[in-house]
């Protein structure tokens, strides 16, 4: 909701290319853990982050705790990228989520 | 690898009836979750859990409850459901603030249908 935003909301890839999803937080966020959500509905762990950086694979994300934001990069899109990313912060024992960008992977 | 169960996967209820979800997780994770997904909304929680016997009301908590027995199982209820809790609703489990990994690993999901 409105402690953590993401943008974009929705976005539209061809396959091949890069791009990169946001979060901004208005609470102070100890830890980022970024989801795909399937199209069968099913949540995918991608990354847990303390401040600072992961790469998996095709996929990096970063977190700034004291700029209060988190970044997803997906390089090389697949069809199978396709999804919705949330992001999520953690405060105090809590896990707020964002509203989710919507990933449509174009062949 | 982590496992959370949630029972039923799909529940259909009349408005003013008792509904009850249930998660058992096989983590021994402390720290259980309960969220609601609507379109445009995200994961909103509702309650969490620290451990057994601990319950905690999250973001929306108004017209549900929770009950944590044990450290593996996690209910969610609805004394008197209304249509407006018609949704997705998912658990999870975790060990935020702990000594573990501190990701969350959710279960399949329970879609609820209030009539």
């Amino acid at each position: 909701g409105d402690k953590v935003k993401q943008s974009p909301s929705a976005l539209s890839l061809q396959e091949g290319t890069n791009s990169a999803l946001r979060c901004n937080f208005s609470i102070a966020a100890t830890t980022v853990q970024w989801f795909l959500q399937n199209p069968r509905g099913s949540l995918i762990n991608l990354f847990y982050l303390v401040p600072g950086t992961k790469e998996n694979g095709r996929l990096k994300s970063a977190f700034d705790s004291k700029e209060s934001y988190s970044t997803l990069h997906i390089r090389d899109a697949q069809l199978e990228d396709s999804g919705t990313y949330f992001c999520a912060a953690e405060n105090t024992n809590k896990v707020v989520f964002g509203t989710g960008t919507r990933l449509q992977v174009l062949p | 690898e982590a496992a959370v169960t949630q029972s039923p996967r799909n529940k259909v209820a009349v408005t003013g009836g008792k509904v009850t979800l249930s998660c058992n997780q096989t983590n021994n994770h402390n720290n259980m979750y309960w969220y609601r997904q609507d379109t445009g909304h995200g994961l909103r929680l509702i309650h969490y859990s620290y451990g057994a016997g601990s319950t905690e009301k999250g973001d929306i908590p108004d017209g549900y409850k929770a009950s944590r027995p044990s450290q593996e199982n996690f209910s969610l209820i609805l004394e008197l459901a209304t249509p407006s809790q018609t949704s997705v609703y998912f658990c999870a489990s975790g060990d935020l603030g702990g000594v573990n990994t501190g990701q969350l690993y959710f279960g399949e999901g329970s879609k609820l249908t209030v009539l």
